[in-house]
């Protein structure tokens, strides 16, 4: 089945700093990597997506890349801000519907201010 | 958009007795739900898949006795943890696609804090 690694499991930056959280995946059939903000007690929140037709997209401070032949995605948070501080979690799935979302362990981001 | 419906949001039981966690698709029809268990610091874990009028598929290692789950309608999908124990205490959390697109994603429920004493 589909594994999906994610790294680093911290990360501290300084307010303003550019953030970097990377995944890899194990599926080569996945072809859906959304990945998630959750704040502690509350369900995850999708921030960005991508498909695998895609090699990257952007949403203003937020970016994603996808590299399918390495298996690796990435999140890319520029010009971070106190309240991007959360988890943050990348996930896979083979995006077809009732296809499972496999989710990595996870990134506790802390930006400093 | 989707709205998945889920409660309780939290609840306090037993060890030894059953509780059930209920998740309803409010506005589209979910013939697929993911249940996940979260336990604190840790990832979203799938437990088992749902399917509208068949049996559920259990991920290895959940076992199936215990966590009974119910899909028997295309908008209400059941968990029930069975003789819990302070060890099932975590946060359960649902999850449907959000439509038949696989553009449109997934769908998660507000989740459910279980407390076994």
């Amino acid at each position: 089945g589909e594994n999906v690694e994610q790294h680093p499991s911290t990360l501290s930056v300084q307010e303003g700093d550019s953030a970097v959280i990377k995944c890899t995946y194990s599926d080569s059939a996945s072809n859906y990597f959304p990945w998630y903000k959750q704040e502690l007690g509350k369900r995850p929140q999708l921030i960005i997506d991508i498909r695998s037709n895609v090699g990257e997209k952007k949403d203003q401070r937020i970016a994603v890349t996808l590299n399918k032949t390495a298996k690796h995605f990435s999140l890319h948070i520029t010009e971070t801000q106190p309240e991007d501080s959360a988890v943050y979690f990348c996930a896979a799935s083979r995006g077809e519907y009732g296809n499972k979302l496999v989710f990595g362990a996870g990134t506790i981001l802390r930006v400093k201010s | 958009g989707a709205v998945v419906s889920q409660h309780p949001s939290w609840v306090i039981c037993k060890s030894g007795t059953s509780v059930k966690i209920e998740c309803r698709s409010l506005d589209f029809q979910a013939t697929t739900m993911f249940w996940y268990r979260q336990f604190p610091k840790q990832s979203l874990m799938l437990m088992a898949t749902s399917n509208e009028g068949s049996k559920a598929t259990y991920e290895q290692g959940v076992e199936k006795d215990k966590f009974l789950i119910n899909h028997a309608s295309l908008t209400l999908s059941t968990l029930t943890v069975t003789s819990a124990h302070p060890e099932d205490s975590s946060f359960y959390i649902c999850s449907a696609p959000s439509g038949q697109n696989p553009r449109d994603g997934y769908t998660f429920g507000s989740g459910t804090r279980l407390t076994v004493v």
